[in-house]
């Protein structure tokens, strides 16, 4: 079993809060990633990071934000949540580069509804 | 054109069958291969890693033909537990890329 956790697992917002997605793992991993995945539908790849104060954009546009003060911390947050934030964000992490053969551990995913 | 396109499934198949996914992916720098399966609503899990030689784990299969940009997934004496989407990841440099998924049922 991979040691990535994140929380809460289900979320209920109204529309205009701030909300925190949170993130850690206890692999000292350091790369860590946010994917979006709607029911059925394939992952996208939102954010990502390769280590301490290192984060980037990823294929998918999205309007949260994220950080990576701590290696074992990735949180992800939305300063004005909206109904078309409703989806299941998942937190990965893995030791090395996608073209270095290091596969991706997943966390057991947020799933964030907004009102 | 998708980078990594995998059957489109679903796949439903009687418990005991033989049943093989097909991925195909268009970056001939891709580096790793990977299965991972996601059951309904919960996160995707490594099945396993592919190597250019084959490799076997128990029940499953994966083989890599990279100069066709293909992977399989072979899975014998399908179990009801076996129900799941099966994802074909590849990775290249910084990239993981995930295919859509093949959703297979077992019926008993």
């Amino acid at each position: 079993e991979a040691d990535i956790y994140q929380t809460p697992r289900y979320l209920v917002i109204g529309t205009g809060k701030k909300i925190t997605l949170e993130c850690s793992q206890t692999m000292g991993h350091d790369k860590m990633y946010w994917y979006q995945q709607d029911p059925g539908m394939e992952l996208h790849l939102i954010h990502y990071s390769y280590g301490v104060n290192s984060t980037e954009k990823g294929d998918l546009s999205s309007e949260s934000t994220v950080s990576r003060i701590r290696t074992e911390h990735f949180p992800l947050t939305l300063e004005s949540a909206r109904p078309s934030h409703t989806s299941q964000y998942l937190c990965a992490s893995s030791k090395g580069l996608a073209g270095e053969a290091y596969e991706q551990y997943f966390g057991p995913g947020t799933r964030l509804t907004v009102t | 054109r998708k980078e990594v396109e995998q059957d489109p499934g679903p796949f439903n198949v009687p418990e005991g069958a033989t049943v093989a996914f097909n991925c195909t992916y268009s970056n001939s720098a891709s580096q790793s291969f990977f299965w991972y399966r996601q059951d309904c609503r919960k996160e995707p899990k490594l099945l396993m890693s592919v190597y250019s030689s084959g490799n076997e784990d128990g029940r499953f299969t994966a083989q890599l033909n990279r100069a066709s940009q293909y992977i399989s997934l072979l899975i014998r004496d399908s179990k009801l537990s076996d129900s799941a989407t099966y994802l074909c990841v590849v990775g290249y440099g910084q990239n993981f890329v995930f295919g859509p998924g093949t959703r297979l049922s077992v019926l008993p």
